[in-house]
């Protein structure tokens, strides 16, 4: 593994299912970042971890729920995915929480029917 | 400014020409500005974070600067190829969240 990685590479659900977005980087990074682009909108944040064991609420976290195990993972879990989830989602990291480079995963684009 | 406003929102240039591309931020309690490079089908990828006010980035033909005070940064991209098409971005590390904020981007498409 080079880099972040993200699974799976696009997935279409039925609303009310439940998914995990799996992301993992092997550049020891403290800080992970999950990011939606949607059209118009830009990247806006979900949520982040600034070190393994702690989480944060970005601009729009509802509906949506993370875990940080250990320093190499992070995934995004939709308990009960709605159509307004259907977005590309991006994992992002970087070494420190505070305003260093961030580097993105490849995306993974959700389909919510 | 309340938010990282991006202007224009697209621009097709032909090959060879100069061009550039401005981001407008909160000035206050800023504490770095990002420049990413999206090319379609693949993820942002960094080209420059800046956080000195006056601040001039260089990496072969594209160039930015950084104004704190007035809340502004511009890239330039000199002699625009074909292979710079992309969407680039900028992001505001600072404000009330002290997280990124990414603006919407600028599209450039270069003709050959």
């Amino acid at each position: 593994i080079a880099g972040i990685t993200q699974a799976p590479t696009s997935q279409i659900l039925a609303a009310g299912r439940r998914m995990t977005l799996r992301c993992t980087q092997d550049m020891r990074h403290n800080a992970m970042y999950w990011y939606r682009q949607d059209l118009g909108l830009g990247l806006r944040l979900i949520h982040y971890s600034n070190t393994a064991g702690t989480t944060g609420k970005g601009e729009v976290p509802d509906g949506y729920s993370v875990s940080r195990a250990n320093t190499d993972d992070f995934p995004l879990t939709l308990a009960s995915a709605v159509p307004s989830q259907t977005s590309v989602y991006f994992c992002a990291s970087s070494s420190s929480g505070g305003p260093d480079t961030q580097y993105f995963g490849p995306g993974t684009r959700l389909t919510v029917l | 400014i309340l938010n990282v406003e991006q202007s224009p929102q697209s621009l097709h240039v032909q090959e060879g020409d100069s061009t550039n591309f401005t981001c407008s931020f909160p000035s206050s309690n800023f504490y770095a500005l990002h420049w990413y490079r999206w090319e379609t089908a693949k993820s942002p990828e960094a080209l420059f974070v800046m956080t000195l006010n006056g601040d001039e980035k260089k990496k072969g033909r594209i160039s930015a600067t950084l104004n704190t005070k007035e809340g502004y940064s511009y890239l330039y991209i000199k002699g625009s190829q074909p292979e710079d098409s992309a969407t680039y971005l900028c992001a505001n590390y600072g404000g009330a969240t002290n997280k990124l904020i990414f603006g919407t981007g600028t599209l450039l498409a270069v003709q050959p």
